[in-house]
């Protein structure tokens, strides 16, 4: 079974600050997906992950692909309260194309 | 592109009776389609895989009968709670895949509130 471990799981922090949440995996992913979601509406994709060591800015946002494509992160730079969210990793898988859900950062910025 | 809408957004309905939730691709066509359940401040938990023209396929432990899935057409799926119950209450959210970027990548819905009284 494959599994994704996210962390952290809360993280509350100060508008300016930088943070980096994590997903890690002993299986390997395909490609692994960010999404945020705002209480009440459905995931929005922020970017995909397919080639080991791979890194995409989006923004402030910096995501990684580990050279295994077992791991990611993801790292925010000056984070401001229009960042607060869930944040969601999701692998896919090679069966069927499901994807594997991390159980989610709680991210809240404060001004 | 790779809009997926639901509709309804949310729903309040009395225990004992049905609900169905429509997930529509907008834009593309999806011969599969994914249902999940989504509880306050957690993760998505994956429900079932919904298959055009196919029988569903359900994850363990979600009750087939309680959660009817029909994929009609390749841009419509649907989810039918039956004989809905209190604890049945829940965030549920659909996701199609499409190829906009030349590989499959998922989109969501906007997700739709069930309030079972």
């Amino acid at each position: 079974t494959q599994l994704l471990e996210q962390s952290p799981q809360f993280l509350s922090i100060q508008e300016g600050e930088n943070l980096t949440v994590y997903c890690n995996s002993s299986s390997v992913f395909s490609s692994l997906q960010w999404y945020r979601q705002e209480p009440g509406e459905g995931p929005v994709l922020l970017v995909t992950v397919v080639t080991g060591g791979e890194v995409k800015k989006l923004k402030r946002l910096t995501f990684q692909f580990g050279d295994a494509r077992k791991d990611s992160s993801l790292h925010i730079t000056a984070a401001q309260p229009g960042d607060t969210g869930l944040y969601l990793c999701a692998g896919k898988n090679n069966q069927g194309g499901k994807l594997i859900f991390g159980q989610g950062t709680e991210l809240s910025v404060k001004p | 592109g790779a809009v997926v809408s639901q509709h309804p957004s949310w729903v309040i309905c009395k225990s004992g009776t049905s609900v169905k939730i429509e997930c529509r691709s907008l834009d593309f066509q999806a011969t599969t389609m994914f249902w999940y359940r989504q509880f306050p401040k957690q993760s998505l938990m994956l429900m079932a895989t919904s298959n055009e023209g196919s029988k569903a396929t359900y994850e363990q432990g979600v009750e087939k009968d309680k959660f009817l899935i029909n994929h009609a057409s390749l841009t419509l799926s649907t989810l039918t709670v039956t004989s809905a119950h209190p604890e049945d209450s829940s965030f549920y959210i659909c996701s199609a895949p499409s190829r906009l970027a030349g590989y499959n990548e998922q989109f969501f819905g906007p997700g739709t509130r069930l309030t079972v009284l």
